[in-house]
This record gives structure tokens, C-alpha cells and sequence, in this order.
């Protein structure tokens, strides 16, 4: 049982390059999330999805885009790379029926993402 | 005021120390509370969701104040592998308001 995969585990961007973080999860999690951490700080909320076909901003989500076509899988689009994107970037699945109560989050490895 | 907030300590405790941190959040319309571990350089773990009753897992004992908005964390007879960074979490009731605290560093010594 993977949990959720997210790959890659590092990455190295020139300012103004584009790529895709992967996320994908096993667990038949019905919410997804992506976050970013900044040395010496908390975990900022860039985009969430409650289901397939379904997302929304969270916190910091300018200069990313995601999608959800289906249940396992939840990339992040970096389209114009920028210095101010240097940071961990953390996958996270819940399961929740009624509402995000008190379904825990399921964290990937993390990517670390450098921009020059 | 941060909806949610932490002393960063860092805490430095021998092993077999007891050590205590708390986490105050700002909305009192706050539902569920969770306490994550994250080493270094890793994921967030799961440790504890914290109940209103308070509850206890081993070592670990987590509470819930509502009167004071703060949750805390206790850890008894501290061991090496504890030393982590601990985060409060505060889940106010949809997939967006689920907020992070910067974390509490524990560094247990011998």
C-alpha cells in the first residue's frame, strides 16, 4: 500500500521554466490537497479538491494551477517558474463523508523544488 | 493575531523529562484539533487528534480548552526519538480552514 506518491523528490528550475509536481494517492481519498512549506514556517494551503472534477484555492495559490480529472491523481502546474517559489512542496489526501472534520491527512514524501 | 499560534522553541529537555507545549487559535468557531510530528526534512505525521474530553496515547496527552482557545500537548519521560518538531493543526470546519501551526522544535538530550 504506496499511500500517497509524490514525485519528484527534487528538482532544480531556471526562472520562467514550467513543470508538474505529481500526486497521487491509493487510498480512495476523496479530498486532496497541496501544500508549500517555507523554512521556519507553517504549511501554506495552495489548492484543495474535494473530488474528481473539483478544486478550489486555498491560501497562496497564485503562479500554480492544479486539476483532478481522477480520485488517485492531483498535479500541480508551475507554469513561469520564480524565485518566490523556492520551497517544500507536501501532497495530502483525507477521506471525509459529510465534511472535513476529523479525518486525518495522509502527507507524501514531499519535493523539493529550488528556483534560479 | 495568527489563527493559530506556537511557540517555536526550540525545547531542550533530558530524557525522562516531562515537557508541555501549547497552541492557541483564534477561531472559536474552530471543530477538530490534531497534533503532527514532522523530522527533519520529512512529512507530517499524524500524532493525536485531540478530543474535548482530553485523551491520551502512551506518553503523549493532549487537551482541549474551548473557554481559552488552546490546545497542549504533554509528553512523559521523554526519549531521544521524540525530538521532532510538533504542529498544531486547526480544522474550522471546511477543506480550506484546515490551519498549521510554524511548529514547536523538541530536542531531547541525554
Amino acid at each position: 500500500n504506496a499511500g500517497v506518491t509524490q514525485t519528484p523528490k527534487f528538482r532544480i528550475l531556471k526562472i520562467g521554466q514550467s513543470m508538474t509536481l505529481q500526486c497521487a494517492q491509493d487510498m480512495n481519498h476523496n479530498y486532496m490537497y497541496w501544500y508549500r512549506q517555507d523554512p521556519g514556517m507553517g504549511l501554506k494551503l495552495i489548492y484543495y479538491s474535494v473530488g474528481a472534477g473539483i478544486t478550489d484555492k486555498g491560501e497562496v495559490p497564485n503562479g500554480y494551477n492544479v486539476s483532478r480529472s481522477t480520485t488517485e491523481d492531483f498535479p500541480l502546474r508551475l507554469e513561469l517558474a520564480a524565485p518566490s517559489q523556492t520551497s517544500v512542496y507536501f501532497c495530502a489526501s483525507s477521506y471525509y463523508s459529510s465534511g472535513p472534520g476529523d479525518s486525518p491527512l495522509h502527507f507524501g514524501n514531499g519535493t523539493r523544488l529550488t528556483v534560479t | 493575531r495568527k489563527e493559530v499560534e506556537q511557540d517555536p522553541g526550540p525545547f531542550n529537555v533530558p530524557e525522562g523529562a516531562t515537557v508541555a507545549f501549547n497552541c492557541t487559535y483564534s477561531n472559536s468557531a474552530s471543530q477538530s484539533f490534531f497534533w503532527y510530528r514532522q523530522d527533519c526534512r520529512k512529512e507530517p505525521k499524524l500524532l493525536m487528534s485531540v478530543y474535548s474530553s482530553g485523551n491520551e496515547d502512551g506518553r503523549f496527552t493532549a487537551q482541549l480548552n474551548r473557554a481559552s482557545q488552546y490546545i497542549s500537548l504533554l509528553i512523559r519521560d521523554s526519549k531521544l526519538s521524540d525530538s521532532a518538531t510538533y504542529l498544531c493543526v486547526v480544522n474550522s470546519g471546511t477543506a480550506s480552514k484546515l490551519t498549521f501551526g510554524t511548529g514547536t522544535r523538541l530536542q531531547v538530550t541525554l
